[in-house]
């Protein structure tokens, strides 16, 4: 596709139930990003992926939290025993490292509502 | 540590007006990008405009400019002859790295614009 995809949009989880959200970075982009954004607030920093080398995950509020990124391309964040504070949007990015002037490219977001 | 803010949560303007956002960061690093993005109620992040803190000159891009003041460290966003697709919330966010495009974007609180008819 011509944009960053994610899947699904929007997810309920129970609290305690593991939940997983899809990346489809923009093809041949090799920086990929996660981001949670809280609702009224500015999007926060989660893991950064190189390639298939998750270089920074200095952002993973916990070790419920986990990322993948095993052939490069598709990433999955994956969260376990969800609690209602994980309830946010879920926003993945994509880049080239000699775009300098763009930035990141955004996909729509996963919005995960936790009960 | 790097730290965005953006003291305006919610600024509103007439049709056809100009408006600034404001925006000043705090880094130690000389190298670094600062952007815009626009997010509507629909949720996409819509990226808007970009300085680096080498350019020497204001970034602008079609009714969007930035007015960057180095030695202030703020980057406000100049929205001119607003419309009333102009409403959403604006972030500002840094990266680090004015040469590379790899680091991880800060972003500041938003602030929501309101263009009225």
């Amino acid at each position: 596709g011509a944009g960053v995809s994610q899947s699904p949009r929007y997810k309920v989880a129970k609290r305690g139930q593991d939940v997983a959200l899809r990346c489809d970075p923009i093809s041949g982009h090799v920086s990929l990003f996660w981001y949670q954004q809280a609702l009224g607030q500015g999007p926060e920093f989660l893991t950064y992926f190189q390639n298939e080398a998750q270089l920074d995950k200095s952002g993973l509020p916990s070790d419920r939290f986990f990322a993948e990124r095993p052939e490069g391309s598709v990433s999955t964040l994956k969260i376990q025993r969800t609690q209602q504070e994980d309830s946010a949007v879920y926003l993945c990015a994509s880049s080239l490292p000699g775009l300098v002037q763009w930035g990141q490219f955004f996909g729509p977001g996963t919005r995960l509502t936790v009960l | 540590a790097q730290k965005i803010t953006q003291t305006q949560p919610g600024m509103f303007v007439q049709e056809k007006e100009a408006v600034t956002l404001d925006c000043t960061y705090d880094t130690s690093d000389p190298s670094y990008g600062l952007f815009w993005y626009k997010q509507p109620s629909s949720g996409e992040m819509i990226f808007l405009i970009y300085q680096g803190s080498y350019d020497q000159q204001n970034a602008t891009e079609g009714r969007y400019s930035l007015n960057f003041q180095k030695a202030r460290k703020s980057a406000n966003l100049v929205i001119s002859a607003s419309q009333l697709g102009d409403s959403a919330m604006y972030f500002c966010a840094m990266r680090e790295g004015a040469t590379s495009n790899t680091g991880k974007l800060i972003f500041g609180q938003g602030t929501t614009l309101q263009v009225k008819p």
